[in-house]
């Protein structure tokens, strides 16, 4: 049973193009939620999608910054027209169900976006 | 809103011997979940311990262990006998218990935590 898988691991865009970071959450789980990891610091909640849905965007920047998690295949974080601030370590995490009871949260080894 | 607060961003310890991480947090809530989360180079994220707010009792695993303390709206992680493969940055995380939330974590700033042999 493969665990949270985000590919790329690196990722190199130059000012002004797109970053489309993916996100193939655990067999079984339907809830997935991005992070972002800014240099030296922790961990900042951006987006909790499930299935076709977005549940709670609170986090994410209001321009250039989408996701999606269709109902086949991985949840997609979109950069549009990247700028050097958005250099960060972007994670995804997963859990099979929306219930808060006291169940584990599996993570990514996260993608590094750098921006030259 | 609830924040997580990590007050040291740098600890070393000997090898063998017992450190202590503080956390504090802020919230309204009742009820919520406390975690500690060990992220090493490898940039992975690894559950180290959990915390139940309704639980008085602090949760060990091995030589991890919490002093939990709901009134102060404190998480320490007690690390003891610390080995070289301690060594990462660790980070305090929040949880509501709220459905809505789902599973959605709020994270301290982390403590780098350097083990010295």
């Amino acid at each position: 049973n493969a665990g949270v898988m985000q590919n790329p691991r690196h990722l190199v865009r130059r000012r002004g193009q797109e970053a489309r970071l993916r996100c193939s959450p655990m067999k079984g789980h339907s809830h997935v939620y991005w992070y972002r990891q800014l240099p030296e610091e922790g961990l900042k909640f951006m987006v909790y999608l499930q299935k076709e849905n977005i549940i709670d965007e609170s986090g994410m920047p209001k321009e250039r910054f989408s996701a999606e998690f269709p109902k086949e295949g991985p949840s997609i974080l979109r950069i549009q027209q990247v700028v050097r601030g958005d250099s960060a370590a972007y994670f995804c995490a997963s859990s099979p169900t929306r219930t808060a009871t006291n169940e584990k949260l599996f993570f990514g080894s996260g993608t590094q976006l750098s921006v030259l | 809103a609830q924040t997580v607060t990590q007050s040291q961003p740098e600890m070393s310890v000997q090898e063998a011997e017992t450190v202590t991480l503080s956390c504090t947090y802020d919230t309204s809530e009742s009820d919520y979940y406390l975690f500690w989360y060990k992220q090493p180079p490898s940039r992975q994220m690894i559950l180290v311990i959990r915390q139940e707010a309704y639980k008085q009792q602090n949760a060990t695993e091995n030589r991890f262990s919490v002093n939990f303390q709901k009134a102060a709206k404190s998480f320490s992680l007690k690390i003891s006998d610390s080995q070289l493969g301690d060594a990462a940055m660790y980070f305090c995380a929040y949880r509501s218990a709220e459905e809505t939330s789902g599973s959605r974590l709020t994270f301290g700033e982390g403590t780098q935590l350097t083990v010295n042999p």
